[in-house]
């Protein structure tokens, strides 16, 4: 089944203790993204990633690091959560190296991050 | 940065009515994406319409696309309980690298 996974599906850790979220998919997709979602502001996103070894920041990247050394793996790190990274995070992915209008993106179902 | 703002934030209906929400974007686009989101999951693709589209049909969605007023409308009709969600309108962001902007959402409530 063709399908953006992620883990942990929820997370609860304290500030500034290092966390890694996994985001992997089977599609075969060149393009990988990560968002924030929050309440009153929608989705951000954070960092994206056009290829292997290709990332770039989104629109608020502080606080994050990601890796793209194979295809089909996207991790989010956190090297020192504080509580204003609690949050829904999403994953995804679209086929193309740049999202092209006709690109649908597929998210994974989620990551449910509290950081005390 | 914000791109797609959609409009009511929340709306509330009785199942068999018609639902509408707006999307109004900022600056030009290649073409608007419709998504929906059940509480606490990803989100799920609906819809596109090309910017030289003005209106376009699936099953009981109805899209509309104005590039003139950069705007947008997704009608679902005779909406069902399930259709509650949020829904959000994405746009690809003309020249820049960064994929899908995403507005902040409606949330729609079907009662039953």
């Amino acid at each position: 089944e063709a399908q953006v996974t992620q883990n942990p599906r929820y997370l609860i850790t304290v500030t500034g203790k290092k966390l890694t979220v996994t985001c992997s998919q089977n599609m075969n997709h060149e393009y990988m993204s990560w968002y924030r979602q929050d309440p009153g502001l929608g989705l951000r996103q954070i960092y994206y990633s056009m290829n292997v070894e290709v990332t770039d920041k989104g629109d608020v990247p502080e606080g994050y690091k990601v890796s793209r050394k194979e295809k089909r793996n996207f991790p989010l790190i956190l090297e020192s959560p504080s509580p204003n990274q609690t949050s829904l995070y999403f994953c995804a992915s679209s086929l193309s190296q740049r999202p092209l209008s006709t690109d649908t993106q597929y998210f994974g179902p989620g990551t449910r991050l509290t950081v005390l | 940065s914000q791109q797609g703002e959609e409009d009511p934030q929340a709306l509330s209906i009785q199942e068999g009515e018609n639902a509408t929400m707006n999307c109004s974007y900022k600056t030009s686009i290649n073409n608007l994406q419709w998504y929906r989101q059940n509480s606490g999951r990803g989100l799920v693709h609906l819809i596109l319409i090309r910017s030289n589209e003005r209106e376009k049909h699936s099953g009981r969605l109805r899209v509309t696309l104005d590039t003139s007023k950069k705007s947008s409308s997704l009608l679902i009709t005779a909406s069902r309980a399930a259709d509650t969600a949020s829904y959000f309108c994405a746009t690809d962001a003309g020249g820049g690298a960064d994929g899908l902007t995403f507005g902040k959402g409606t949330h729609l409530i079907i009662q039953p």
